[in-house]
């Protein structure tokens, strides 16, 4: 069985630019989640979808990032502008069921100079 | 939401020494994982354990929901288990899916 996918693996950009990151979770699982994780922290939700609604987006700065999962499958987050403090890894998992054990992907690196 | 306390923040083992790996909730919760973050940042599920003890070669598990820890059991420590170990819980109800993750231990085996 495939795991979570993601793309690209590392994205360094200046502040102020845009960046995306993709996300293609284990296939049949209807549950996709998108963290934060800075240098030295655990990681920290972002976001959670039940298929393509949103069910939890409170700690999502969203004057800047927004996320979208249209067809209930894979998923774009972005960030846009970007600021310094956003450098971190970007992590996806997916779970069969909300609450259920989540698997994740091998993150995106973001470097924002 | 919950918090999580995880300790020791840091652990240095020689080859084949056994340790164990503690993990604090300030509230029950009905979803409780451990995870092993590699050298490259890979989250490695360990155990899906919200109560009871689990097995897996090396690596065992034991949850006490009704006292709100956890504790990750590692026998014969090998090179390849340092890295930081992530104990995450979720607390039901309105935090859906919601992993809240402790601040790691990290842990280093010297050959």
């Amino acid at each position: 069985e495939a795991g979570v996918a993601q793309s690209p693996r590392y994205k360094i950009i200046e502040k102020r630019q845009s960046v995306a990151f993709w996300c293609n979770p284990i296939s049949g699982h209807a549950t996709l989640y998108w963290y934060q994780q800075i240098l030295g922290q655990g990681p920290k939700l972002l976001i959670q979808f039940q298929n393509n609604g949103v069910v939890d987006d409170s700690q999502l700065p969203k004057d800047r990032f927004s996320a979208e999962r249209l067809k209930g499958v894979d998923s774009t987050l972005k960030i846009q502008p970007a600021k310094l403090e956003d450098s971190a890894v970007y992590l996806c998992a997916s779970s069969a069921r909300s609450g259920g054990d989540q698997f994740f992907g091998p993150g995106t690196r973001l470097t924002v100079l | 939401g919950i918090q999580v306390e995880q300790s020791p923040p840091d652990l240095i083992l020689q080859e084949g020494a056994n340790s164990t790996l503690r993990c604090n909730f300030s509230d029950s919760v009905n979803n409780l994982q451990w995870f092993h973050q590699n050298p490259w940042g890979q989250l490695i599920n360990l155990f899906y354990i919200p109560s009871g003890t689990k097995q897996n070669g090396r690596l065992s598990a034991t949850t006490v929901a009704t006292e709100r820890y956890s504790l990750l059991y590692i026998s014969s420590s090998q090179t390849t288990d340092s890295g930081v170990y992530f104990c995450a819980g979720n607390a039901g109800g309105t935090s859906y899916g919601k992993l809240t993750f402790g601040q790691g231990t990290i842990l280093t085996v010297h050959p």
